[in-house]
C-alpha cells in the first residue's frame, strides 16, 4: 500500500478542469511534487514545493496544498496532457516516495 | 542545456551485479548545487526511487535496497553511476537517472534521462 494516495484515473473532456489528488499524512509538513509522464517516455517534473509550476510548464498548470491532502490542477486539459501523474514527497519516515500515480484520460 | 543518458547492459542473469552509468552534459557532477540520483520504474507499474548522492555529500538510498545499491560519482568523466547486487526477476525495470537540487527538504528530481530498460534473465 502507498503513503501517498492517489485515484488511479481522472477522466475529463478537453477544456474542463482537471483535478489529481494525493492524500498522505506528511503533506501538512512536507512539499509535495508533481511528475507527468506520458507513455513511454520520461517523466517531466510539472510542479515543486506544492504550488511552483516549473519552467516550461504550461500556466494551465497549478498546485495546491491544504492538510493531508495535495492537488494538481489543470485548467482547460487538452489532448496532449493525457498520460500519467505521479505525486512525490516522503513516506513516514522521511524517506522519499512516490504515490500510485494516476492516468489521465481527455477525450 | 542539460542532458542525461544512461547506458548500461540490456540484460543482467539472476544473482549478478547491475551496473549502469548516466552521463551528464551541460553540467558538471562536481557542482555544489546539485545531487544525482536514481528511479526505476518496473515494467507496466509506478516510479520507485533507489536514491541520490554528490560530489560532496554522502550516498543516501531507499531503505529498502539500502543493502543492494551503490551510487558513486566519476568526475573525470562527467559520470554517475548505479550498483546494484544479486539482481532477481523484481529488478526489472526502465532505470532513469536524473539531477537533485540540493537546496531543496527532500531530494526531488528536476531533471531526467530518457531511461533504460534492464531484464533480469537467465
Amino acid at each position: 500500500s502507498y503513503e501517498l494516495t492517489q485515484p488511479p484515473s481522472v477522466s475529463v473532456s478537453p477544456g474542463q478542469t482537471a483535478r489529481i489528488t494525493c492524500s498522505g499524512d506528511v503533506l501538512p509538513r512536507k512539499y509535495a511534487y508533481w511528475y507527468h509522464q506520458r507513455s513511454g517516455q520520461a517523466p517531466v517534473l510539472v510542479i515543486s514545493e506544492d504550488d511552483k509550476r516549473h519552467p516550461g510548464i504550461p500556466e494551465r498548470f497549478s498546485g495546491s496544498s491544504s492538510g493531508t491532502m495535495a492537488t494538481l490542477i489543470i485548467s482547460g486539459a487538452q489532448v496532449e496532457d493525457e498520460g500519467d501523474y505521479y505525486c512525490y514527497s516522503t513516506d513516514s519516515s522521511g524517506n522519499p516516495m512516490f504515490g500510485g500515480g494516476t492516468k489521465l484520460t481527455v477525450l | 542545456q542539460l542532458q542525461l543518458q544512461e547506458s548500461g547492459p540490456g540484460v543482467v542473469k539472476p544473482s549478478e551485479t547491475l551496473s549502469l552509468t548516466c552521463t551528464v552534459s551541460g553540467d558538471s557532477v562536481a557542482t555544489s548545487s546539485y545531487y544525482w540520483g536514481w528511479v526505476r520504474q518496473p515494467p507496466e507499474k509506478g516510479l520507485e526511487w533507489i536514491g541520490s548522492g554528490g560530489y560532496s555529500g554522502n550516498p543516501y538510498y531507499n531503505l529498502s535496497l539500502k543493502s543492494r545499491v551503490s551510487i558513486s560519482i566519476d568526475t573525470s568523466k562527467n559520470q554517475f553511476s548505479l550498483t546494484v547486487t544479486s539482481v532477481t526477476a523484481a529488478d526489472t525495470a526502465v532505470y532513469y537517472c536524473a539531477r537533485v537540487p540540493i537546496m531543496s527538504t527532500i531530494n526531488y528530481f528536476d531533471y531526467w534521462g530518457r531511461g533504460t530498460l534492464v531484464t533480469v534473465s537467465s
